[in-house]
């Protein structure tokens, strides 16, 4: 079973609201991962979690913020997004976390109103 | 700089034909290689993994690599109009911990019936 879960499957949220994405792996894959994709782009690396720590922040705007409460969740907290930060936000998981292959889940699909 | 670069394509290829995707990276210590294959709106899928130089075959996709010319390719036989999507090469430059996946442009894939 290769499954990770994310919820919700789409958002839409205004300039001044304060959301929260979740993603959910039962694989016990020890990294996880958050991607954001704009249209007809390639997925772009946000941050990586090793064994519950943050381990790569790839200069995210802290209006951005993500939390590992345990092995298998991690959010990734919004407030006061941009419309520019409208796109697909994917959430992966590893189960190595020395260049193993990456599991994606479905997506989040927000908007910035 | 870590890139990857792909033809965007759209490559067309008649239905039962071989389709042929082509990707350089930039960095020659580079360990992990992955294809994913993403339809419209939908999150990328794994199709292939590969670590070694040579070719590696799973059903209809073989995977190959040359570290020396830094260069990945994916050759899918018997295209199936199913196999129309955007096909991603991505590339895992990182040398220890977890490290997030830089993914090339993508190239569109259309099987001609």
């Amino acid at each position: 079973d290769t499954e990770v879960t994310q919820t919700p499957k789409h958002l839409v949220m205004g300039m001044t609201n304060k959301k929260s994405l979740k993603c959910e792996q039962h694989m016990g894959h020890r990294a996880m991962y958050w991607y954001k994709q704009k249209a007809k782009k390639p997925p772009e690396l946000m941050f990586v979690y090793s064994y519950e720590k943050l381990s790569i922040n790839e200069s995210v705007p802290s209006r951005f913020s993500p939390e590992c409460p345990n092995s298998s969740l991690l959010n990734l907290h919004l407030h006061a997004l941009q419309p520019e930060d409208s796109a697909l936000y994917l959430c992966a998981s590893s189960p190595e976390d020395r260049g193993g292959t990456q599991y994606f889940g479905p997506g989040t699909r927000l908007l910035v109103l | 700089q870590k890139e990857v670069e792909q033809n965007s394509g759209p490559l067309s290829v008649p239905e039962g034909a071989i389709a042929s995707l082509n990707c350089t990276y930039s960095d020659r210590v580079s360990q992990s290689f992955f294809w994913y294959r993403q339809y419209s709106g939908k999150s990328p899928e794994l199709i292939m993994s590969i670590y070694s130089n040579g070719d590696k075959e799973d059903g209809r996709f073989t995977a190959q690599l040359n570290k020396a010319s830094q260069y990945v390719s994916l050759l899918i036989r018997d295209s199936q109009p199913s196999d129309s999507a955007t096909y991603l090469c991505a590339v895992n430059f990182g040398g220890g911990g977890a490290d997030g996946l830089t993914f090339g442009k993508g190239t569109h894939l259309i099987i001609q019936p």
